[in-house]
């Protein structure tokens, strides 16, 4: 079955942790992104990547990093430096069709501050 | 900028009612317009897309075309059913930034009722 899978579904994060999500794909997509969603609200992008070891900021990356080393693979570490963490995360991967692109998500990651 | 907006929810439907959920939009050039649908605890998935004026995006039983006159890509379904009930989300692609990324709406609570 392709599709991208998020690891873990929950995760808590203590006092000045850094924790990573996990985000794997299987479609042979070349984008990947990062979003997030606070509640009642829209999702708002972190980080994006258009081909492996290369990504770029989104609208809201302070506090976050990521890394493309494999196409399969872009994974989210929420640093110490956020201070405002707890939000569902969520991962794409893009195809693009006839010069147009459709983003496919994940099932989400849910970070909670302890 | 490019900015899309949705109604306000709750929207409270009865099973088999119609369901119209409205979605207008600014943006220049000709974006792709998406709708995406949200289940509880869970990532978003696709429902139906258009990538270019009077384009009519359909799927499961809900329709979506894409008005570049109106700036609109209203949600409609013509019988409703319990398991529709969700949160909706309309985005549009934008590539102003040199990258494509997803403006979304604030998404719209749909609850059905038996």
């Amino acid at each position: 079955d392709g599709g991208i899978t998020q690891s873990p579904k929950y995760l808590f994060r203590k006092e000045g942790q850094n924790v990573t999500l996990s985000c794997e794909q299987n479609l042979n997509h070349d984008a990947m992104y990062w979003y997030r969603q606070d509640p009642g609200q829209g999702l708002r992008l972190i980080y994006y990547s258009q081909i492996v070891n290369d990504f770029q900021k989104g609208d809201i990356a302070e506090g976050y990093s990521v890394s493309r080393e494999k196409k399969e693979s872009f994974p989210l570490t929420v640093t110490s430096a956020q201070k405002n963490p707890t939000a569902f995360y969520l991962c794409a991967s893009s195809i693009l069709t006839g010069g147009k692109e459709t983003q496919y998500f994940g099932p989400g990651t849910r970070l909670l501050v302890l | 900028g490019n900015s899309v907006t949705q109604m306000e929810g709750p929207v409270t439907l009865s099973e088999e009612a119609f369901l119209t959920i409205n979605c207008t939009y600014t943006a220049t050039g000709y974006p792709s317009l998406f709708w995406y649908v949200q289940y509880p605890g869970e990532g978003l998935q696709l429902l139906l897309k258009a990538t270019k004026a009077d384009d009519k995006g359909s799927n499961k039983g809900f329709e979506a075309t894409y008005r570049k006159e109106t700036t609109s890509f209203h949600l409609e379904k013509g019988s409703v059913q319990v398991s529709d009930s969700a949160v909706y989300f309309c985005a549009l692609s934008d590539r102003s930034g040199g990258y494509n990324k997803l403006i979304f709406g604030a998404g719209t609570r749909l609850a059905v009722h038996p």
